[in-house]
C-alpha cells in the first residue's frame, strides 16, 4: 500500500526558505496516472492548494504562490520536494504531500495523504 | 478567502442525513466534473470521501453522497453516526491557471 511521508524543518526564519521532502514508499512515484503534490493549513483555518509535479518534470501552482514556490521530484524517484522562498509568518502551517489524480483517477483529487508536519516562521 | 464558499458549520441528528454545499463559479465546480469532498478529524490528514463529484473511493461507506448542479456542489450524508462529526472540505478542479481550489470548510456537529 502506498504511503507518503513529510520531512523537513520545524522552524524557520523569516526572509529564508522553507524546504520539505516526502517520501513515497509502497508504490511508484513514476506512474503515468499521477501527480505529487502539496497543501497546507494555517492553524484553525482551511486547506490551501500549493501545487504538484509529475514524474517527466512537469508542475503545476496556485497562483498565489507562484513567485515563491518549487515543487521537484528527486532522480530516486522515491522523493518529491517543496521550496517555498522569503516566508513569512503567514506561511506558518502544516504541510502535507499526497498523491494527486491526474490522468488517471480520482482526477484531480488527492487520495493519499501524509500525516502532515508542522512548520513554523518565527525569529 | 476561498475559492468555493461553504457555510461554517451543519448539524445533525443521529441517523438523520445531512447536506452541506460548496458553490463556485463556472471557471470551477461550474465547468468541470471533478469535484471532491475530504473529511477531516481533528489533528488528522484530511481523507478522501467523494471524488469526480459523486464517485466513492474504496472503503468509503455508502452514507456518503456527492453531487453537483450547476456551479454548487453538494455532500450528503445519511444515517448520520458519531464518527461522522468532522471537518468537510469541498475542492474542484479550476482550469490549467488556477488548478485546485479548496472550500472553507463546514464543521459537522452530530447532536
Amino acid at each position: 500500500q502506498l504511503q507518503v511521508q513529510e520531512s523537513g524543518p520545524g522552524l524557520v526564519k523569516p526572509s529564508e526558505t522553507l524546504s520539505l521532502t516526502c517520501t513515497v514508499s509502497g508504490g511508484s512515484i513514476s506512474s503515468n496516472s499521477y501527480f505529487w503534490g502539496w497543501i497546507r493549513q494555517p492553524p484553525g483555518k482551511g486547506l490551501e492548494w500549493i501545487g504538484n509535479a509529475y514524474y517527466l518534470g512537469t508542475t503545476q501552482y496556485n497562483p498565489s504562490l507562484r513567485s515563491r514556490v518549487s515543487i521537484s521530484i528527486d532522480t530516486s524517484r522515491i522523493k518529491f520536494s517543496l521550496t517555498l522562498s522569503s516566508v513569512t509568518a503567514a506561511d506558518t502551517a502544516v504541510y502535507y504531500c499526497a498523491r494527486q489524480g491526474g490522468y488517471g483517477s480520482p482526477k484531480y483529487a488527492m487520495d493519499v495523504w501524509g500525516q502532515g508536519t508542522t512548520v513554523t516562521v518565527s525569529s | 478567502q476561498s475559492a468555493l464558499t461553504q457555510p461554517p458549520s451543519a448539524s445533525g441528528s443521529p441517523g438523520q442525513s445531512v447536506t452541506i454545499s460548496c458553490t463556485g463559479s463556472s471557471s470551477d465546480i461550474g465547468g468541470y466534473n471533478y469535484v471532491s469532498w475530504y473529511q477531516q478529524h481533528p489533528g488528522n490528514a484530511p481523507k478522501l470521501m467523494i471524488f469526480e463529484v459523486s464517485a466513492r473511493p474504496s472503503g468509503v461507506s455508502d452514507r456518503f453522497s456527492g453531487s453537483k448542479s450547476g456551479n454548487t456542489a453538494s455532500l450528503t450524508v445519511s444515517g448520520l453516526q458519531a464518527e461522522d462529526e468532522a471537518d468537510y472540505y469541498c475542492s474542484s478542479y479550476a482550469g490549467r491557471d488556477n488548478y485546485v481550489v479548496f472550500g472553507g470548510g463546514t464543521k459537522l456537529t452530530v447532536l
